[in-house]
């Protein structure tokens, strides 16, 4: 089963706030929510990652709704380099160690 | 510089042959792990490891192996690949405790079983 579902594409104008959602909906109270972005088939780069509180560096802000089933990555200005696969990805916890699940993407194309 | 870095980053083989990719990290992280990308399907976790000689497996961990010798290597066994491992590796460390922070990424290895 899915851990985490994702639109497979999004468009969004340049300067304006591209919002990418994601639902998790069977996360459990101590699994992390993480992003990451790829550009063509490099490495992923983190973004930021958060539990249950909203969260906000340099390059975004994550919204963690309060049920935690679902979470909105907010790049608040995005420019032509934002144009990238966008990963929600959940961090599970068991007594062998922690899994990373990555859900299938978000393609952001970001329009001039 | 800290980097994961992986070798080779391409590599064509025939079924059955036995290779090797290796993975090294400079960064003393505890955490290292395989993914492997194929499209449509994003990323899938092989086989972590928590810390020297501790592994396991992920999601998708047939037909691989692993080691963990020292602390900064990792590397990927296919004892014996077949068509369907054809993809795109990507080794990756975190250094463990607190909240895992940032995952770093090698650059990864393209492989094509013939």
């Amino acid at each position: 089963d899915a851990k985490t579902t994702q639109p497979p594409s999004m468009d969004c104008a340049e300067g304006r706030a591209a919002n990418l959602p994601c639902n998790h909906s069977t996360i459990s109270g101590n699994e992390y929510v993480y992003w990451y972005r790829q550009i063509h088939s490099q490495g992923p780069q983190y973004i930021i990652h958060g539990l249950k509180n909203n969260e906000t560096n340099e390059m975004a802000s994550l919204i963690i709704t309060e049920d935690r089933k679902s979470s909105t990555l907010i790049l608040p200005h995005a420019t032509l380099r934002d144009t990238a696969v966008y990963y929600c990805i959940v961090r599970i916890y068991s007594n062998t160690g922690n899994q990373f699940y990555f859900g299938t993407g978000t393609s952001l194309t970001v329009i001039p | 510089e800290a980097q994961v870095t992986q070798n080779p980053r391409y590599l064509i083989t025939v079924t059955g042959k036995k290779l090797t990719v290796t993975c090294s990290q400079n960064m003393n992280h505890e955490y290292m792990s395989w993914y492997r990308q194929d499209p449509g399907l994003g990323l899938r976790q092989i086989y972590y490891s928590m810390n020297v000689e501790v592994t396991d497996k992920g999601d998708v961990p047939e037909g691989y192996k692993v080691s963990r010798k020292e602390k900064r290597n990792f590397p990927l066994i296919l004892e014996s690949p077949s068509p369907n491992q054809t993809s795109l590796y990507f080794c990756a460390s975190i250094l463990a405790g607190g909240t895992y922070n940032e995952q770093f990424f090698g650059p990864g290895t393209r492989l094509t079983v013939l």
